[in-house]
């Protein structure tokens, strides 16, 4: 039973560019949630992805968009990167189909973004 | 917005000894959800909690569901080398979405 995977592991981008980040869902799930997680703090909510749009965003600027696919699986794009994008950033998927609801959100190893 | 204060930030403990770490909140959530976290990796659910005063364990792990719904405790009991990383408490809100509210996490520290 194959897992939350992400894509990729690390990256490093330069000030003011773009990148697109990967995520697979847990084989069964079909909602996506993505985080950031800044070194030593928390995950912090950016949106979550459910029948190919998006449900809800948290505090995040229109910098950060996102994209689920047929297949549930789901790209995270940053524009304008600034320094402060620096961080984890975080998939988890979990089940919000009619009748069968997991609240359990399970996560992939993330993908580290260094801005310079 | 929501916020979990999660506490201690930090714990030393000797192996064998139990760990008590506990999270609160200013809002109501409907589900409380604990994760372990290491270093490179992304967090890994430990227990899901799901009714108000609801006890839950896993293995060595307990946590429990405050009866206000604005609280969780965490508890390991006889530590061991392995539990070392950072612990987080979610709270769940669910309001259209399922979002994930996180505490600051609890590093824990094992000296064998």
């Amino acid at each position: 039973d194959a897992g939350v995977t992400q894509s990729p592991t690390h990256l490093i981008k330069t000030r003011g560019q773009q990148v697109t980040l990967r995520c697979s869902p847990k084989s069964g799930h079909d909602t996506v949630s993505w985080y950031q997680q800044a070194l030593g703090q928390g995950p912090q909510f950016i949106f979550q992805y459910y029948e190919e749009e998006e449900r809800q965003r948290g505090n995040f600027p229109d910098r950060f968009s996102g994209h689920q696919f047929p297949n549930y699986s789901s790209e995270l794009n940053v524009n304008a990167l600034l320094l402060g994008d620096s961080a984890l950033y975080l998939c988890a998927s979990s089940l919000a189909g009619t009748g069968l609801v997991s609240y359990e959100q399970y996560f992939g190893p993330g993908t580290r973004l260094t801005v310079t | 917005g929501q916020q979990l204060n999660q506490s201690p930030q930090s714990m030393f403990i000797q192996e064998g000894e139990d760990v008590s770490m506990n999270c609160t909140s200013s809002s109501i959530f409907n589900t409380w959800l604990w994760y372990k976290q290491e270093p490179g990796e992304g967090p890994v659910l430990l227990i899901a909690l799901y009714k108000a005063g609801e006890l839950t364990s896993n293995g060595r792990l307990t946590a429990q569901f405050g009866i206000t719904r604005k609280d969780s405790f965490l508890n390991i009991s006889a530590s061991i080398p392995s539990d070392v990383g950072i612990y987080f408490c979610a709270g769940l809100w669910v309001q259209g979405a399922q979002k994930l509210v996180f505490g600051q996490g609890t590093r824990l520290t094992i000296n064998p």
